[in-house]
């Protein structure tokens, strides 16, 4: 079975700061793939980037970046230059390739002050 | 329209009634999956929908009884439930199967009294 941990339940930065957000899994599956979700506050959850398990380049999204360490099953994610509009629940969750069981983490919510 | 819509926004039941839970996808996705998600837990897959088959549940109580009549729309009926089940209920949508890239709807605010 796989699992999503999210060690961080809350987190702030400063605007204009640099936030990492930390996030460890466990999988039996060599095929599948990793995400960061955001859930701003009374709005949908968006996907914010994704990595391919068998690519070693971590995945970049503008302010928004990772660092995938495949063996110790680390998937942090970091953001650069904080905003305001960056405050939000953000869930780390995978997904083995070929099945459609999406798991998440717990959430970490992110403070960004100004 | 937005892409994935949730009617309704905020629903309160008593433990006897009967109602139901929308979700429409203007996307063109073949996959709709429903998600609980309650306060201080991880989010939780309930259903999942490929090509309007159910391919996943989730070890689901009976009194959930998800519908899916077509690729574009999904439903969550909802009888007899209990208090613990006051949650916000996600619908998401995805056009490829094991990718895990989900589109979600804002949710459907459910409390039961």
């Amino acid at each position: 079975a796989q699992t999503v941990t999210q060690s961080q339940p809350e987190m702030s930065v400063q605007e204009a700061e640099t936030v990492t957000l930390s996030c460890t899994y466990d999988t039996s599956e060599s095929d599948y793939y990793l995400f960061w979700y955001k859930q701003p506050p009374s709005r949908q959850m968006i996907l914010v980037i994704r990595q391919e398990a068998y690519k070693q380049q971590n995945a970049t999204e503008n302010r928004f970046s990772v660092n995938f360490q495949k063996a110790a099953k680390s998937f942090s994610l970091k953001i650069s230059d904080s905003q305001l509009g960056d405050a939000a629940m953000y869930f780390c969750a995978c997904v083995s390739g070929g099945y459609n069981k999406l798991i998440f983490g717990a959430g970490t919510r992110l403070a960004v002050h100004p | 329209e937005t892409g994935v819509t949730q009617t309704p926004r905020h629903l309160v039941m008593g433990m006897t009634n009967k109602k139901s839970l929308k979700c429409e996808q203007h996307l063109g996705h073949n996959a709709m999956y429903w998600y609980k998600q309650s306060a201080k837990k991880p989010l939780e897959l309930m259903f999942v929908y490929n090509f309007k088959e159910q391919t996943e549940n989730n070890s689901v109580p009976s009194r959930f009884s998800p519908e899916c009549p077509n690729s574009s729309h999904l439903f969550l009926h909802l009888h007899t439930l209990q208090p613990e089940d006051s949650a916000l209920y996600l619908c998401a949508s995805s056009q490829d199967f094991g990718t895990g890239e989900l589109f979600f709807g804002e949710g459907s605010r459910l409390t039961v009294l």
